[in-house]
């Protein structure tokens, strides 16, 4: 069965330090990959997606993330974080079928971000 | 605004009560999905509709039941709630395929 683990529920990074959010997932296919920022109260918002092609993958708000099919993961990355990057983030595999993808989320890592 | 649009935005209710989340899918996407969020479970696949069509389910409890309209509005129906049932309720939609995927800003449903 598909599934996303996000080993770190809280990670507490300091601002303009550089950030490394981890996620393994298991699908037995080449698999669809989604990185989803949330904000307290909010929706969720896309900051990336892998679908195939080049395994670095860049996306909004500086983020980027690469595929390693080796290992099962697909980390995401951010060189310098800022004090608005404080959000929950989603790692999630998308299960296609002919009329969408289904997401499969992860548990989600809490980002703090101290000054 | 995403163009995905849930109503309502909060939603207050009683244990064994029935309610319906609403939701309006972003304009020209055929798919809608329905994901619950808490804290215990996490954020959750509930069900999709293509065109008016179940096409895939995943932990849907049998006391919830949704469709999708002719004008590709859906509605998702939770029935005799209880209170583990209180969680953030949220919509997507696509065009299909693996094109881009929008979620709704979400319907908190509280159960007391």
């Amino acid at each position: 069965a598909q599934s996303v683990t996000q080993p770190d529920i809280h990670i507490t990074v300091s601002e303009g330090a550089s950030l490394e959010l981890r996620c393994n997932y298991s699908y037995g296919a080449t698999p669809y990959l989604f990185w989803y920022v949330q904000s307290p109260g909010q929706g969720l918002q896309l900051l990336l997606k892998y679908f195939s092609g080049d395994t670095l993958v860049q996306g909004i708000k500086g983020f980027e993330a690469e595929f390693k099919r080796s290992q099962s993961s697909f980390n995401l990355r951010k060189p310098s974080v800022h004090w608005s990057d404080a959000a929950e983030y989603f790692c999630a595999v998308g299960v296609t079928n002919q009329a969408g993808t289904a997401l499969i989320f992860g548990k989600g890592t809490t980002l703090s971000v101290s000054s | 605004d995403s163009g995905v649009t849930q109503t309502p935005k909060h939603l207050i209710t009683a244990t064994g009560q029935r309610v319906t989340l609403r939701c309006s899918p972003r304009s020209g996407d055929l798919s809608v999905y329905w994901y619950q969020q808490s804290l215990d479970q996490g954020l959750q696949f509930l069900i999709q509709y293509y065109n008016g069509e179940e096409r895939a389910k995943g932990n849907i409890l049998e006391r919830f039941s949704a469709q999708q309209f002719p004008d590709l509005h859906s509605e998702l129906n939770l029935s005799s709630l209880e209170l583990g049932d209180s969680a953030l309720y949220f919509c997507a939609s696509s065009a299909g395929g693996n094109y881009g995927y929008t979620f709704g800003s979400g319907t908190r449903l509280t159960v007391v």
